[in-house]
């Protein structure tokens, strides 16, 4: 049975950090490009970063450039989302998600249960 | 401001078709697939339809996708009240790099 299972979140001042990590089971990891989404309290979905399979390439949403960065370790099936300098507006549901087909493909075939994180003093 | 646009509402009884839009333009939807997802209240997203009108396995043909230059469409005929949700429609974004989402649409069932 594919899992992804996010861990990680909580309450941050703003100016803080957080590591929020991935867990996948059941499916080839190593095969799979994978995203984080986030998703602010009402509102709708936004892309915040992917990884290549293998890790060769990352990219970011410009809200979050030079502050996060995205990661993986396919030896342990894990994914992980560094966030720096944490504001208000990075206040989300964090999702990570994979795709099979990579650069030009938003199938999103399983997502993780989604981890809270809230940016607030 | 999402770069795909959708209606942030639509509405039907039970047993009508609603069609969902989903706007964008020649750096995504006119380049690219479109993808569909499905989000029940409190609940990750669910892929509910792929390449543009493919649909996985255990969505009922009651949803339906096309794309027509540089926007697409979703189609729920027959509806029930489980099918009150958000909907989203994604697409890869050719300039940007990255996947773009519309900005969801809340489908009631009246």
């Amino acid at each position: 049975e594919v899992q992804l299972v996010e861990s990680g979140g909580g309450l941050v001042q703003p100016g803080g950090s957080l590591r929020l990590s991935c867990a996948a089971s059941g499916f080839t990891f190593s095969a799979y490009w994978m995203y984080w989404v986030r998703q602010a309290p009402g509102k709708g979905l936004v892309w915040v970063s992917h990884i290549r399979s293998d890790g060769s390439s990352t990219n970011y949403a410009d809200s979050v450039k030079g502050r996060f960065t995205i990661s993986r370790d396919n030896a342990k099936n894990t994914l992980d989302l560094q966030m720096n300098s944490l504001r208000g507006e990075d206040t989300a549901m964090y999702y990570c998600a994979r795709d099979l087909w990579g650069s030009g493909s938003t199938k999103f075939d399983y997502w993780g249960q989604g981890i809270l994180v809230t940016v607030s003093s | 401001q999402s770069v795909l646009t959708q209606p942030p509402s639509a509405s039907g009884t039970p047993g009508q078709r609603v069609t969902i839009s989903c706007s964008g333009s020649s750096s995504n939807i006119r380049s690219n697939p479109v993808n569909w997802y499905q989000q029940l209240p409190g609940t990750a997203p669910r892929l509910l339809i792929y390449t543009n009108n493919q649909r996985p396995s255990g969505v009922p043909d009651r949803f339906s996708g096309s794309k027509s230059g540089t926007s697409a469409s979703l189609a729920i005929s027959g509806l029930q009240s489980e099918d009150e949700a958000d909907y989203y429609c994604a697409a890869w974004d050719d300039s940007l790099n990255g996947p773009v989402f519309g900005g969801g649409t809340k489908l009631t069932v009246l």
